[in-house]
């Protein structure tokens, strides 16, 4: 049971470069999230999942894109990669809502 | 939307100090309020939540946290900490059926051995 898991770990990116970021769980969780972690901010909530196939903004959208084809994954994209997306980047999940467990993050980095 | 307001950035104790930090949040209706740590290196895990029922929680390692309504809060202690504490800890709060969980800035816990 490995729980929530992200690839890759870590990423550099040069603006305007386009990357996936991909979240996996085996909890049969309904519910997936993404968040970033800046520092002093805390974490901020980007997309959200609450079932295959559905997705819906967050609190911090823009530039970003989700996809839930399947169930156990939620994939999450970057476009055209900016230096305001350097974060650490965390995917979520939970079963109805409630507590979320966290996969182990994503670092990126954007030149 | 609720937000998360957590007082203290940084707090610095020496071992076997006792520990509280602070969380106000700003909602007005039913809420659902967690404690996350998160250890040097690795990412978020569960301290306690409160949904309902008894306002005084417990949570792993020692620690537990007072649901106060009338003031907003949900302040997390511990009565005697250990450098394995060391770590940052964000409070986080959502409304019942909403799924846009609003975490604090974090608190950065530093204890000296």
């Amino acid at each position: 049971n490995a729980g929530v898991t992200q690839t890759p770990k870590f990423r550099v990116l040069k603006t305007g470069q386009s990357m996936t970021l991909l979240c996996a769980q085996d909890m049969n969780h309904e519910y997936m999230y993404w968040y970033r972690q800046d520092p002093g901010m805390g974490l901020r909530l980007i997309h959200y999942s609450v079932g295959e196939g559905t997705t819906a903004k967050g609190e911090v959208p823009d530039g970003y894109n989700v996809s839930r084809l399947k169930k156990q994954n939620f994939l999450l994209g970057l476009e055209s990669a900016a230096p305001s997306q350097t974060s650490v980047y965390f995917c979520a999940s939970s079963w109805e809502g409630f507590e979320q467990y966290f996969g182990p993050g994503t670092r990126l980095t954007v030149t | 939307a609720q937000s998360v307001s957590q007082h203290n950035h940084h707090v610095i104790l020496s071992e076997a100090a006792s520990l509280e930090l602070g969380c106000n949040y700003s909602y007005g209706g039913t809420v659902n309020l967690f404690w996350y740590v998160q250890y040097p290196g690795q990412h978020l895990q569960l301290l306690l939540k409160y949904f309902s029922g008894d306002p005084l929680v417990k949570g792993i390692k020692g620690f537990e946290a007072e649901f106060i309504k009338s003031k907003f809060s949900f302040n997390l202690r511990k009565p005697s900490v250990q450098w394995s504490d060391t770590a940052e800890y964000f409070c986080a709060v959502n409304a019942p059926n909403n799924n846009d969980m609003r975490f604090g800035a974090g608190t950065r816990l530093t204890v000296k051995p």
